[in-house]
């Protein structure tokens, strides 16, 4: 079992230019998340998806797409990358909200915007 | 909304014990959790305590929870080198999507 994977890991971008994060998890698991992660902000909830097909925003949504064609793919898209973009992007995946459901997480993907 | 805090570092001598401490503003929170972040890696499920409880305990981790004055915190007994890594509390609703994420709590711990 792999988890949650993302790729890629690591990514510089030029301002302007787009990119595609992808995300993939083999749990089965119905909801997905993208978050990112800055220093001395902790984690904040970019988009999250609550089964194939569906997408919603969170706290942080300016300047991204989601796609979730796939129920085990989440794709998080940049259409014209800002250096404020540049951050570390976390994917996580869990079966449902009810209870205590843990969350999976991927590694993280790197990103930094010149 | 959830708005969740948390004090930013913290250093201890290998073998002491260790508590990080979080508060909350939401006290509709059905769950709260502690996560542990180790570097270079995504973050990972440590605890979390249902909210009609007050204590729960789980080998070297004890979480206390203060509803009253929404107070979370996390005791670390014995804390050994492997525990060095960033803490992160977090709270959720049933039948909520959103997980709201404190800024995260830096543990270094000296060998």
């Amino acid at each position: 079992n792999a988890g949650v994977t993302q790729t890629p890991k690591f990514r510089v971008l030029k301002t302007g230019q787009s990119m595609t994060l992808l995300c993939a998890q083999d749990m089965n698991h119905e909801y997905m998340y993208w978050y990112r992660q800055d220093p001395g902000m902790g984690l904040r909830l970019i988009h999250y998806s609550v089964g194939e097909g569906t997408t919603a925003k969170g706290e942080v949504p300016d300047g991204y797409n989601v796609s979730r064609l796939k129920k085990q793919n989440f794709l998080l898209g940049l259409e014209s990358a800002a250096p404020s973009q540049t951050s570390v992007y976390f994917c996580a995946s869990n079966q449902n909200n009810r209870g205590p459901g843990e969350l999976f997480f991927g590694e993280g993907s790197r990103l930094t915007v010149l | 909304g959830e708005d969740v805090e948390q004090s930013l570092f913290l250093s201890v001598r290998e073998g002491d014990s260790s508590v990080i401490n979080c508060t909350y503003t939401d006290s509709s929170s059905t769950y709260l959790y502690w996560y542990k972040q180790e570097p270079g890696a995504g973050l990972q499920l440590l605890t979390y305590i249902f909210s009609n409880m007050d204590m729960k305990q789980d080998q070297r981790l004890t979480v206390l929870l203060n509803k009253k004055d929404k107070h979370l915190s996390l005791r670390i007994a014995d804390t050994q080198t492997g525990d060095s890594a960033i803490y992160f509390c977090a709270e959720t609703y049933y039948g909520n999507n959103r997980l709201a994420f404190g800024k995260g709590n830096q543990v270094v711990v000296i060998p």
